[in-house]
């Protein structure tokens, strides 16, 4: 299946700061790449569609200005986190797809302390 | 509003036994389906996908879907503790650049 990498894989920041996560799909160009959000013990959460291009569509609930994301080429999309607040800790997973179906990043484990 | 639905569980199966985990989904005009498994921790790994009705094998995984009934399922034989895990079902329906639809998935526990 199709590969793709995030970095970094953890961070820790204090409040206020911001935060930006890479997505990179490696084998692969994808105009489509997938932000989610995981808390523990709950199910993922579609933060946003991130589009090559183009301007992301974001997911009823979820601050654009706050979460902002950038699909600069084929194969890199970032997620900034900005002002992060303790409450914005979480697992982040960027997905992509090819044909057969969407794979996961690694994913982002983000503490906000 | 297109939803796939699961049971959470937990889902308790022996060892060795058939771990049998379904999923029903709304939009009738949904074309692919895969099944995702998750341990703690970790992100989804995709394990199945299946487009046609009927069953569709993977060394110990089964992918069965049913299009008429809106149903899918993912059969685990000879189940192992290793296969102890969260498995999403995920469901596309086409749109061009709209991602998958998720159910919130199955915890599975295998005992030995």
């Amino acid at each position: 299946g199709a590969v793709v990498s995030q970095h970094p894989s953890w961070v820790i920041c204090k409040s206020g700061t911001s935060v930006k996560i890479e997505c990179r799909s490696l084998d692969f160009q994808a105009t489509t790449m997938f932000w989610y959000r995981q808390f523990p013990k709950q199910s993922l959460m579609l933060m946003a569609t991130s589009n090559e291009g183009s301007k992301a569509t974001y997911e009823q609930g979820v601050e654009k200005d706050k979460f902002l994301i950038n699909h600069a080429s084929l194969t890199l999309s970032t997620l900034t986190v900005t002002s992060a607040h303790p409450e914005d800790s979480s697992f982040y997973i960027c997905s992509a797809g090819d044909l057969i179906g969407q794979f996961f990043g690694p994913g982002t484990r983000l503490t906000v302390l | 509003q297109k939803e796939v639905e699961q049971n959470s569980g937990p889902l308790s199966v022996p060892e060795g036994a058939i771990a049998s985990l379904n999923c029903t989904y709304s939009d009738r005009g949904s074309q692919s389906f895969f099944w995702y498994r998750q341990y703690s921790g970790k992100s989804p790994e995709l394990i199945m996908f299946i487009y046609s009705n009927g069953d569709k094998e993977d060394g110990r995984f089964t992918a069965q879907l049913n299009k008429a009934s809106q149903y899918v399922s993912l059969l685990i034989r000879d189940s192992q503790p290793s296969d102890s895990a969260t498995y999403l079902c995920a469901v596309y329906s086409g749109g061009g650049a709209d991602g998958l639809t998720f159910g919130k998935g199955t915890h599975l526990i295998i005992q030995p």
